[in-house]
């Protein structure tokens, strides 16, 4: 089951310019993180959302956790080529005993031309 | 070493052989994790292990057998695969805090790119 949607799935941008990212399910989560995956890599946690309706920011980069705690968003301003890669959100199911489970979206590939 | 280490980074296997793959976490984290990633798929959960006992088996065949001798280390023994297996298998740890809290913050290793042949 596919609990966790990412839109857009490639984005090819020029530096510079600002995107976002999205995140949506129909399910509750108790926490959501972003990771960064590069070719040949694992992925590289960045953030984790616990409120619904906060709001962090990593430097150039928004995150933002939606109030129903089902949906969340990435921001980047000023996209920069070295912020090329597989962007994953992840979400803990809600619940009584998460048992460590962690779900991935299929990812937002993003490519920022120089 | 820091973090999380699998190996090897690169397998080619027969589908009649056995192999095993390694991860080993240095981060002192209690949770352990075996993920499938192959393209134009998500990430897929396979084995959950909290405090060494295995706490989800996600409908996984049973060619790939997980076994967490310790909280440090997490193995993934493989054979007869399919060619379909071939992936890249990613290991994970995290500090699995219980009573419901939800949050669960993966560290990953570099993973092991597998081709079955």
């Amino acid at each position: 089951t596919q609990l966790l949607e990412q839109s857009p799935q490639f984005l090819s941008i020029q530096e510079g310019e600002n995107l976002t990212v999205y995140c949506n399910s129909s399910s509750v989560f108790s926490s959501l993180q972003w990771y960064r995956q590069e070719p040949g890599e694992g992925p590289v946690l960045l953030v984790t959302v616990v409120t619904g309706g906060e709001v962090k920011k990593l430097k150039r980069l928004t995150f933002q956790f939606g109030d129903a705690r089902k949906d969340s968003s990435l921001h980047i301003t000023a996209a920069q080529p070295g912020d090329t890669g597989l962007y994953l959100c992840a979400g803990a199911p809600g619940g009584g005993s998460t048992l460590g489970r962690l779900y991935f979206g299929r990812g937002t590939q993003l490519t920022v031309w120089p | 070493e820091t973090g999380v280490t699998q190996t090897p980074r690169h397998l080619v296997m027969g589908m009649t052989n056995k192999k095993s793959l390694k991860c080993e976490q240095h981060l002192g984290h209690n949770a352990m994790y075996w993920y499938k990633q192959s393209a134009k798929k998500p990430l897929e959960l396979m084995f959950v292990y909290n405090f060494k006992e295995q706490t989800e088996n996600n409908s996984v065949p049973s060619r790939f057998s997980p076994e967490c001798p310790n909280s440090s280390h997490l193995f993934l023994h493989l054979h007869t695969l399919q060619p379909e297996d071939s992936a890249l298998y990613l290991c994970a740890s995290s500090q699995f805090i219980g009573g419901g809290t939800g949050i669960v913050e993966a560290f990953f290793g570099q993973g092991t790119r597998l081709t079955v042949v």
